[in-house]
């Protein structure tokens, strides 16, 4: 089975541009998660979704991040502009939201460098 | 606000040292438990989960842990690590309350030497 996708793997650009991250999730699955983890902060949940509708979006940081789900098997994390201290790896994970005790599947991540 | 502290940020066995990692959460409800390994350069995978029953918890690749109410713990175990064993282990909580959600602690990086 196709585990959770996430592209690119790996993302350098300069500060000022705007960086678009994409998720498919485990087909499904119908809770969706974005988590950024660096050294200092470990592992942070930014938003999550659930059928589609952001649930809690208070771990994006600021106005510059934005993340939408237009349908149940895609979802972009976008960052405008972006700046040197959003470089960390970006997880998007998946889950079946109905019961306790779901775990949530992860991607590979996406290790995004902001020079 | 749950929050979970896992006590070692650096641990450094031989191998076949025996390994228990410390995970402490607070939260007052009802509490599902996980421990998820990420391998160097991957992306973090179960490892086992608790949310109800017996409370020592198998998991893969001979790891356990024990979920001890009165403690707010869930320490993760193995008799005898294996150098393929390096990795970082994270300790998460998950709350549901019509959606599901973890909150992860700052993980453990674990060094096995052979």
């Amino acid at each position: 089975d196709a585990g959770v996708i996430q592209s690119p793997r790996h993302e350098v650009t300069e500060m000022g541009q705007e960086v678009t991250l994409r998720c498919k999730p485990i087909s499904g699955h119908n809770s969706l998660f974005w988590y950024r983890q660096t050294m200092m902060r470990g592992l942070e949940l930014l938003i999550y979704f659930n059928n589609n509708v952001p649930i809690d979006d208070s771990g994006m940081p600021e106005d510059r991040f934005s993340a939408k789900m237009p349908n149940a098997s895609f979802s972009t994390l976008k960052i405008q502009p972006s700046e040197p201290r959003d470089s960390a790896v970006y997880f998007c994970a998946s889950s079946l939201a109905q019961g306790e005790g779901q775990p949530q599947h992860f991607g590979d991540g996406t290790r995004l460098s902001i020079l | 606000a749950q929050s979970v502290s896992q006590h070692n940020h650096h641990v450094i066995l031989s191998e076949a040292a025996s390994l228990e990692l410390g995970c402490n959460y607070s939260y007052g409800g009802t509490v599902n438990l996980f421990w998820y390994v990420q391998y160097p350069g991957q992306h973090l995978q179960l490892l086992l989960k608790y949310f109800s029953g017996d409370p020592l918890v198998k998991g893969i690749k001979g790891f356990e842990a024990e979920f001890i109410k009165s403690k707010f713990s869930f320490n993760l175990r193995k008799p005898s690590v294996q150098w393929s064993d390096t990795a970082e282990y994270f300790c998460a909580v998950g709350r549901y309350s019509g959606y599901s959600t973890l909150t992860f602690g700052k993980g453990t990086m674990l060094l096995v030497s052979p």
